[in-house]
């Protein structure tokens, strides 16, 4: 059974870093690229970060991200992260980590996801 | 950035009628287009995958259809348990991955 399991969330104050983890089984971690959305609070889903797999290491952000965030997956333990860093009020959300459909990178749908980890950035 | 648009916001029918849900890209995405449902405080789920492809375990009551730019999500009969948001993503063209902005489903 596939699980992913979310953990890192927390209250930051702005300007703060926090690093999420996701870890991951029931699958061959290596083979399959992983992906990290965002949803705040009552609104709709938003693409955060997206790494490929073993076999491709390429990583993705979104704008609003980009330069400030950073994913990386460890092999050895089956996990992805998401580094975050100069963290603003409109980071404020539920992360979800979520795995590609399909091995390797050519098919960015995600068919299971970690129950989401809350992110709030205050002072 | 491929935006997608969903309609309508809201649906309210009677359990047993056909649910039609709208996404439009503002650029063709070819058949690339997911959909999912998310229940209240749970995470999203995959229900279609490129455009018309159900996923593992979905029921039949759920389809999906278009290319393009236009497609449709359809619940064939509606489902008490199908109270939930659905949203539309993108994988044609990106970075970004877009996701539409939601269509809420209701139950009369």
């Amino acid at each position: 059974e596939v699980q992913l399991m979310e953990s890192g969330g927390d209250l930051v104050q702005p300007g703060g870093s926090l690093r999420l983890s996701c870890a991951a089984s029931g699958f061959t971690f290596s083979s399959y690229g992983m992906t990290w959305v965002r949803q705040a609070p009552g609104k709709g889903l938003e693409w955060v970060s997206s790494i490929l797999s073993s076999t491709d290491s390429r990583t993705f952000y979104a704008d609003s991200v980009k330069g400030r965030f950073t994913v990386s997956r460890d092999y050895s333990k089956n996990t992805v992260y998401l580094q975050m860093n100069s963290l603003r009020a409109e980071d404020t959300a539920i992360y979800y980590c979520a795995k590609l459909l399909s091995p390797g990178g050519s098919n960015m749908h995600f068919d299971y996801w970690g129950q989401g980890t809350l992110v709030t950035v205050s002072s | 950035e491929t935006v997608l648009t969903q309609s309508p916001a809201t649906l309210s029918l009677s359990p047993g009628e056909r649910a039609t849900l709208s996404c439009r890209a503002s650029q063709s995405v070819d058949i690339y287009l997911a959909w999912y449902q998310q229940k209240p405080g749970q995470a999203p789920r995959l229900l279609i995958y490129d455009a018309s492809n159900r996923a593992t375990g979905i029921p039949a009551r759920f389809s999906g259809s278009g290319s393009g730019t236009d497609f449709t999500l359809t619940i064939s009969s509606l489902e008490p348990e199908d109270v939930a948001v659905y949203y539309c993503q993108q994988r044609k063209n990106w970075p970004p991955l877009t996701f539409g902005g939601g269509t809420r489903v209701e139950i009369k």
